[in-house]
């Protein structure tokens, strides 16, 4: 399957501050990718879709401008969490998806966010 | 409302013995399922499929079963391992070819003591 990347691993920043993450398909051409957050014995919630070369699809309640999805190419997309906030930390993934017989997805490792 | 439900938080199972793992949903449009495994600080790894056209798929030690009518799968382990322990999710989605929305569930913790 499909090996993603993501980096970094753990970032740790202060109130108001941006901070971005990066995620790569390293051997795939993704024109779509998946940004999920998931809060500690919670389920994954999709927070948008990237696609690359055009807008990222937003799920209903995440704030665009406060997350920023860049997909400039089929190997990278960027989530930029802005002005972040302590409520802002999380565990952040990503995925691209690969057809088998149903389409799956292949994640990141993960990036732990932490906002003092 | 919660579309997926994993009902059991938390499992804990011998090893060797068997581990299953159960999901319900209430979508009907929802027709393909994944279950993933998820170790602490990575991301989760694909497991096993099945579409609604079948009721099972089985991969070695791995085994997903599917009740359409009651709207409920299981994932079965069978001999459960050490190395199995870890958060498994359940997650559904609509079309084999989709848009990419899969719908997790919470989770259950997997427990396998040697």
């Amino acid at each position: 399957g499909a090996v993603v990347s993501q980096h970094p691993s753990w970032v740790i920043c202060k109130s108001g501050t941006s901070v971005k993450i990066e995620c790569r398909s390293l051997d795939f051409q993704a024109t779509t990718m998946f940004w999920y957050r998931q809060f500690p014995k919670q389920s994954l919630m999709l927070m948008a879709t990237s696609n690359e070369g055009s807008k990222a699809t937003y799920e209903q309640g995440v704030e665009k401008d406060k997350f920023l999805i860049n997909h400039a190419s089929l190997t990278l997309s960027t989530l930029t969490v802005t002005s972040a906030h302590p409520e802002d930390s999380s565990f952040y993934i990503c995925s691209v998806k690969q057809g088998r017989e149903v389409d799956i997805q292949y994640f990141g490792a993960g990036t732990r966010l932490s906002v003092l | 409302d919660q579309q997926v439900k994993q009902n059991s938080p938390s499992l804990s199972v011998q090893e060797g013995r068997i581990s299953i793992l159960n999901c319900d949903y209430t979508n009907s449009m929802f027709d393909y399922f994944l279950w993933y495994k998820k170790y602490p600080a990575e991301g989760p790894t694909f497991l096993i499929s099945i579409s609604s056209i079948k009721d099972k798929n089985e991969d070695g030690r791995f085994t997903v079963f599917l009740n359409k009518s009651a709207k409920h799968l299981s994932l079965h382990i069978v001999p459960s391992q050490p190395g199995d322990s870890a958060v498994y999710f359940c997650a559904a989605g609509e079309g084999v070819r989709w848009a990419g929305k899969s719908t997790f569930g919470d989770g259950t913790t997997l427990t396998v003591k040697p």
